[in-house]
């Protein structure tokens, strides 16, 4: 199946800075690109849709300024969480669609402290 | 409110035994489901889908079966297997997403098979 690779797998960082997570579809082109945010024993939640060369589309209430999401190639998105808080620890996962199914990438740990 | 509900958190059963996970979901524009497995600090892993104009869909030792009226599906695993043991994600999406796919999971169900 396709490949979809998430860099860093953890990171840990201080509250107030700021974090970027990378998702690439590794052997494919993804026009969509989506980010959920998994809690603790909970489900997994959809934040944005992210679409090459337009802005992301957001879920009701996730703050896209906090939040920043680029597409800027069909294999690369990035999630930026700005002025990070302990509140934003969470398990980050990707998905890049192709025209059949949606596949995820591992998952970033981030732990702000 | 929860759309897609996956209502036992967790499920073991043993090895060589049938596993039954179950979804339900209150959307009736919901026209697509999946079911994924998840390890700990891994993303979710695609397992089997089912489009609403099917009732049942098999893969090898996996087969998913929907219930339209019931607004209720279910993944029956057999034999289970030690290695199946993990987390279970019921999703669905609606066609009208168009292009989005965008999907909603259940809470998940933890199955642990005993050797």
């Amino acid at each position: 199946g396709a490949v979809v690779s998430q860099h860093p797998s953890r990171v840990i960082c201080k509250s107030g800075t700021s974090v970027k997570i990378e998702c690439r579809s590794l052997d494919f082109q993804a026009t969509t690109m989506f980010w959920y945010r998994q809690f603790p024993k909970k489900s997994l939640m959809l934040m944005a849709t992210s679409n090459e060369g337009s802005k992301a589309t957001y879920e009701q209430g996730v703050e896209k300024d906090k939040f920043l999401i680029n597409h800027a190639s069909l294999t690369l998105s990035t999630l930026t969480v700005t002025s990070a808080h302990p509140e934003d620890s969470s398990f980050y996962i990707c998905s890049a669609r192709d025209a059949a199914e949606q596949y995820f990438g591992p998952g970033t740990r981030l732990t702000v402290t | 409110d929860q759309q897609v509900k996956q209502n036992s958190p967790s499920l073991s059963v043993q090895e060589g035994r049938i596993s039954i996970l179950n979804c339900d979901y209150t959307n009736s524009m919901f026209d697509y489901f999946l079911w994924y497995k998840k390890y700990p600090a891994e993303g979710p892993t695609f397992l089997i889908s089912i489009s609403s104009i099917k009732d049942k869909n098999e893969d090898g030792r996996f087969t998913v079966f929907l219930n339209k009226s019931a607004k209720h599906l279910s993944l029956h695993i057999v034999p289970s297997q030690p290695g199946d043991s993990a987390v279970y994600f019921c999703a669905a999406s609606r066609s009208m997403d168009t292009g989005r796919r965008a999907l909603t999971f259940g809470s998940g169900t933890r199955l642990q098979v005993q050797p």
